[in-house]
């Protein structure tokens, strides 16, 4: 019930389309989804999150879009760029709570 | 601000040395977490820290592992010994509570022969 379930493992998208990453989750109480985003040899870097008083959310070319019913929220990026090539994690956590889970991770590749 | 700080950021050892990670958090965070990223288990919370004191070491692998968080500015996490199967990237992150987003610092490769 702790996990977070991520998809795909990788993806690999041309110049200027659309990435998609979608997350699951199972514990009803979890109610803060951070998206981070990790280059090689660097550490995690918050990307955008949501909180699920909200469908979606859009910060530039990146969208969460959130849907509480399904517990499943997706990462959208928007015209895709060759510097988006990166290792994007989801997590979930309970705002009662410090803890947060992890996705597994999806390696993006963005072909120019 | 610097952002939270690791050192080293690479480090090669052999198998029964004692290894130890250095981190400091962003100034005003009073909440640190030390996590291991592994290719087969991904980002796993190894301890966590709040104002200074261990909240959850439940993440530790074993007792070979101990961390200590002696000021706001300063945490170590020690392997003693080191075995090979530790070889990952460890992660330390800061928050200014402990609900709030966590940052994360570079990270230290840890290869362990």
């Amino acid at each position: 019930q702790q996990q977070v379930k991520q998809s795909p493992q990788s993806l690999i998208v041309q110049k200027g389309g659309i990435s998609i990453i979608n997350c699951a989750y199972e514990n009803t109480a979890f109610d803060y989804f951070p998206w981070y985003q990790q280059f090689p040899g660097k550490g995690p870097a918050l990307l955008i999150a949501i909180r699920p008083d909200v469908s979606e959310k859009k910060e530039g070319r990146f969208t969460i879009s959130f849907n509480k019913s399904a517990k499943q929220f997706s990462l959208h990026i928007m015209d895709s760029q060759p510097g988006d090539s990166a290792t994007y994690f989801c997590a979930a956590s309970d705002s009662g709570t410090y803890k947060y889970i992890f996705g597994t991770g999806t390696r993006l590749k963005v072909l120019a | 601000d610097a952002g939270v700080i690791q050192s080293p950021r690479h480090e090669v050892t052999e198998m029964g040395q004692e290894v130890t990670l250095r981190c400091k958090p962003i100034s005003g965070h009073n909440s640190l977490f030390w996590y291991r990223q592994t290719m087969m288990r991904g980002l796993e919370l190894l301890i966590y820290f709040n104002n200074n004191v261990p909240i959850d070491d439940s993440g530790m692998p074993e007792d070979r592992f101990s961390a200590k968080m002696p000021n706001a500015s300063f945490s170590t996490l020690k392997i003693q010994p080191s075995e090979p199967r530790d070889s990952a990237v460890y992660f330390c992150a800061s928050s200014l509570t402990s609900v709030e987003t966590q940052y994360f610092g570079p990270g230290t490769r840890l290869l362990v022969l």
